[in-house]
């Protein structure tokens, strides 16, 4: 059970959009930035967000992300193939003193 | 460009020791706090280790705590986790990452990952 909580999977047709919330608490999201990871099949992970909303270079403006409260949620819009992957989103944990991740949300185009 | 090339797993007996080590390259290395985090196959990622720049800092998940070792040589630019008393539940990918950042032991976010290196505890 991971202590942000993800949905296991979300999927859209090619060219529409997907929203990935990450579910947290005072201790975690509420208190600190979040970032995004896309790990596409049999590849490590990579960063896609940082400080809640900002893009690494390279990262296109397809993706955003964004935080109200103890939620963050990640957005992709113009849906591709190769964005098929797993998203998780991560941040430290105060009462933890620990990075937690969320559970990972699987992303299907259609 | 920034490169980080993980390397040491391999099969080993539960009870045992096993090393790891990072080689890093492409940025300077003693500027940034680096990290562990492993993902069990078909499982998601899971947080392991971080250490500060000048390892004056060093923090472990509760997972591994009293079982596992971080350390870093600035001078090699390389980045290790000692193993020990493993067990099968520590099967996984090991990823070494880079903090994309901070200096301290405290996470900010990884900016850049390894290609991770697979560590089996099996009998």
């Amino acid at each position: 059970q991971s202590v942000l909580t993800q949905p296991p999977s979300v999927s859209a047709a090619p060219g529409q959009k997907v929203t990935i919330s990450c579910s947290g608490s005072s201790s975690n999201i509420g208190n600190d930035y979040v970032s995004w990871y896309q790990q596409l099949p049999g590849t490590a992970p990579k960063l896609l967000i940082y400080d809640n909303d900002k893009r690494p270079s390279g990262i296109p403006d397809r993706f955003s992300g964004s935080k109200s409260g103890t939620s963050a949620t990640l957005g992709i819009t113009g849906l591709q193939t190769g964005d098929e992957a797993d998203y998780y989103c991560g941040t430290w944990d105060r009462s933890l003193s620990a990075w937690v991740f969320g559970g990972g949300t699987k992303v299907t185009v259609l | 460009e920034v490169q980080l090339v993980e390397s040491g797993g391999g099969l080993v007996q539960p009870g045992r020791s096993l090393r790891l080590s990072c080689a890093a390259s492409g940025f300077i290395f003693d500027n940034y706090a680096m990290h562990w985090v492993r993902q069990a196959p078909g499982k998601g990622l899971e947080w392991v280790s971080s250490i500060s720049w000048n390892s004056d800092t060093m923090r472990y998940a509760d997972s591994v705590k009293g079982r596992i070792t971080i350390s870093r040589d600035n001078a090699k630019n390389s980045l290790d986790l000692q193993m020990n008393s493993l067990r099968t539940e520590d099967t996984a990918f090991y990823y070494c990452a880079k903090d994309g950042g901070g200096s301290g032991a405290y996470p900010y976010f990884f900016d850049y990952w390894g290609q991770g290196t697979l560590v089996t505890v099996s009998s």
